[in-house]
């Protein structure tokens, strides 16, 4: 198992470029997420699905787009690059299973990140 | 309103004492988890401990522990025996309700520092 990897570990842009950045687990996890991580402001959500075909938005979803064709892969766009957006990105997954009441059945598991550096 | 706060942005402790990280959090869910995640300099998160809002029990993981007080809506997480290894940054998250839909919410969090 790789667990969940993302792609690329580093990117710079300038403004108004647009970018996907990639992730894939290999756990069949239904959730999977994409967090930015801002100093000093912990991780605010962008995006979520909770199975292939459905995404929905989290805390900070202006200038970000998701989809999920498939259960592995939650890739995230960035549509017009902006300074605002330098950050870390993390992708996450978790199996959802609303019948455990405990456990690591809700675990969420990172990526390594991303770190964004928009110019 | 915040639904997770971390009253503690950075914490000093000498190493092999025990260590109490605060979190409290909010929601008018009956049904939610609270975790804690560790971020190491490395910048990767890793899952430490879970607590469900039906658990009985406070949550252990070896030297982890929740101290889980649901009328006062706090999660703390309790280090026992604290070592070197241990300074990060410390996330406390909460899921609300159990359904596939539901999204789970991040505090602030708390840089820890262990002195030799």
């Amino acid at each position: 198992n790789a667990g969940v990897t993302q792609t690329p570990k580093f990117q710079v842009l300038k403004t108004g470029q647009s970018m996907t950045l990639q992730c894939a687990q290999d756990m069949n996890h239904e959730y999977m997420s994409w967090y930015r991580q801002d100093p000093g402001m912990g991780l605010r959500l962008i995006h979520y699905s909770v199975g292939a075909g459905i995404t929905d938005q989290g805390e900070v979803p202006n200038g970000y787009n998701v989809s999920r064709s498939t259960t592995e892969d939650f890739p995230l766009r960035l549509l017009s690059a902006a300074p605002s957006q330098t950050s870390v990105y993390f992708c996450a997954s978790s199996r959802t299973d609303p019948r455990l009441t405990g456990g690591r059945g809700e675990t969420q598991y990172f990526g390594p990140g991303t770190r964004l550096l928009v110019l | 309103a915040q639904k997770i706060t971390q009253t503690q942005p950075g914490m000093f402790v000498q190493e092999k004492e025990a260590v109490t990280l605060d979190c409290t959090y909010d929601t008018s869910d009956q049904s939610y988890g609270l975790f804690w995640y560790k971020q190491p300099s490395s910048g990767e998160m890793i899952f430490l401990i879970y607590q469900g809002s039906y658990d009985e029990q406070n949550a252990t993981e070896g030297r982890y522990s929740l101290n889980f007080q649901k009328a006062r809506k706090s999660a703390n997480l309790v280090i026992s025996a604290s070592q070197l290894g241990d300074s990060a940054m410390y996330f406390c998250a909460m899921r609300e309700g159990y359904s596939s839909a539901s999204k789970i919410i991040f505090g602030s969090g708390t840089r820890l520092s262990i002195r030799p």
